[in-house]
């Protein structure tokens, strides 16, 4: 496709339950993240996939947070037993190629609008 | 001290001016620098990239970076009010692939 797309735009659950959030990322993009923003701060750094493989999962708060990607290209966020505090916009970006080529444009990563997630 | 600092703002400017936004980064290492602008209610875009010492231009924007200070900012000459926006600050750390923000500084630009 065109950009990276996320599906739902916005997801309204009650405390407790499971969700999935989807990730489509632009078509050749070997990298895939996701992020997570409040409301005042900047993203922040969820898990990082090249390829199928997570290749950093270090920014995941705890192990309710979970996210695969297993054919290298959509991927999934799952979050169980939801709580309160986990309401946030998550967006998923992806680039072209890991940047451990660190400086160049490979590493320019783009934004999917994102998925608002609110846990009543 | 936070990895990404940004002045949160707002910063105001009458159209037209030069808005200068600033931003510092405490791993001396990082080699990648961006901007991106945010409109309220939307994802972040990448306006530009930078990862040499000195100025980079793209039309009405320049990114400066200076790495022994440690310091990027971005200028937007000729401000619009459609320049109306959150600019956040990215660094991509040494030894890691994904991005560090800083927690972004509203611009507005006035008529």
């Amino acid at each position: 496709g065109a950009g990276v797309s996320q599906t739902p735009s916005n997801k309204v659950t009650e405390k407790g339950k499971y969700v999935e959030l989807r990730c489509d990322p632009i078509s050749g993009h070997t990298a895939l993240y996701w992020y997570r923003q409040s409301l005042g701060q900047g993203p922040e750094f969820l898990i990082y996939f090249q390829g199928t493989g997570a290749a950093d999962d270090s920014g995941l708060p705890n192990d309710r947070f979970f996210a695969v990607r297993p054919e290298g290209s959509v991927s999934t966020l799952k979050i169980q037993r939801t709580e309160r505090g986990d309401s946030a916009v998550y967006l998923c970006a992806s680039s072209f190629i890991n940047p451990g080529l660190a400086g160049s444009s490979t590493d320019t990563q783009y934004f999917g609008p994102g998925t608002r997630l609110t846990v009543l | 001290q936070k990895e990404v600092e940004q002045n949160s703002g707002p910063l105001s400017v009458p159209e037209g001016a030069i808005a200068s936004l600033n931003c510092t980064y405490s791993d001396r290492g990082s080699q990648s620098f961006f901007w991106y602008r945010q409109y309220s209610g939307k994802s972040p875009e990448l306006i530009m990239f930078i990862y040499s010492n000195g100025d980079k231009e793209d039309g009405r924007f320049t990114a400066q970076l200076n790495k022994a200070s440690q310091y990027v900012s971005l200028l937007i000459r000729d401000s619009q009010p459609s320049d109306s926006a959150t600019y956040l600050c990215a660094v991509i750390k040494s030894g890691y692939s994904t991005l560090t923000f800083g927690k972004g500084t509203m611009l507005l630009v006035s008529p």
